[in-house]
């Protein structure tokens, strides 16, 4: 079966401070995959999505950038974290086109 | 875009039927609609998606209108664990590829 894994749970990070934060997906290959980010009491922005190694696009303007080096491994990172970076940070994968969306546990992030 | 509208919030009584509603008049015909719900501090979970018929699965049942420019969630029997946030979703294809927006969903609470 397929699974999806999203580390660290909890975070807090000084502002200017870089970002690391890694999903994995397993039992699958070639998925979709997608970072989101909540505000607290907000809806969930798509930040990027990859649809193949190398392959990222990017949905809002930010400090913040993605990458996926591997077929299941997705990165979300950033140089210098600003207070506006804190949420909730969330990973999802999907099959193809028609298959709904798996996310991970989230991450929440905390910029002090 | 498929632009989709759901009242904020929503209240039910425990083991009762809910019928969680959403509108999405722009949806064109072959975007799918799915439907997540969110646990407090949780990623979204899938529920059910359908295009045109109405679904049921083990979680819910999804009525479709016939001019697919609105749909409701029902929930046969509330439980304590559906209180969440449920969000309805055009899912938009978007060079071969499916983009889901999030936007603020309905807060279902449930009451003892």
């Amino acid at each position: 079966s397929q699974t999806i894994h999203q580390w660290p749970a909890t975070l807090v990070q000084p502002v200017g401070s870089p970002l690391s934060l890694e999903c994995t997906v397993e039992g699958t290959s070639n998925p979709n995959l997608y970072w989101y980010r909540q505000a607290a009491g907000r809806g969930l922005q798509l930040l990027f999505y990859s649809v193949g190694i190398g392959q990222i696009s990017s949905e809002v303007p930010q400090n913040l950038s993605a990458s996926r080096p591997q077929d299941r491994q997705f990165i979300l990172s950033s140089k210098k974290l600003l207070l506006s970076d804190s949420g909730f940070y969330l990973c999802a994968w999907s099959a193809t086109a028609i298959h709904g969306y798996t996310f991970g546990s989230g991450t929440r992030l905390t910029v002090v | 875009d498929a632009k989709t509208t759901q009242p904020n919030s929503m209240e039910s009584n425990e083991e009762e039927p809910v019928h969680l509603p959403c509108n999405h008049s722009t949806i064109s015909g072959t975007d799918y609609i799915h439907w997540y719900r969110q646990l407090p501090s949780q990623g979204p979970e899938y529920v059910i998606h359908g295009l045109t018929s109405n679904v049921n699965n083990r979680m819910a049942s999804l009525a479709i209108a016939e001019d697919r420019k609105s749909s409701t969630l029902i929930l046969h029997r509330a439980t304590l664990r559906d209180a969440a946030v449920y969000y309805c979703i055009p899912r938009v294809l978007d060079g071969g590829y499916q983009k889901v927006t999030f936007g603020i969903g309905t807060k279902l609470q449930v009451i003892p």
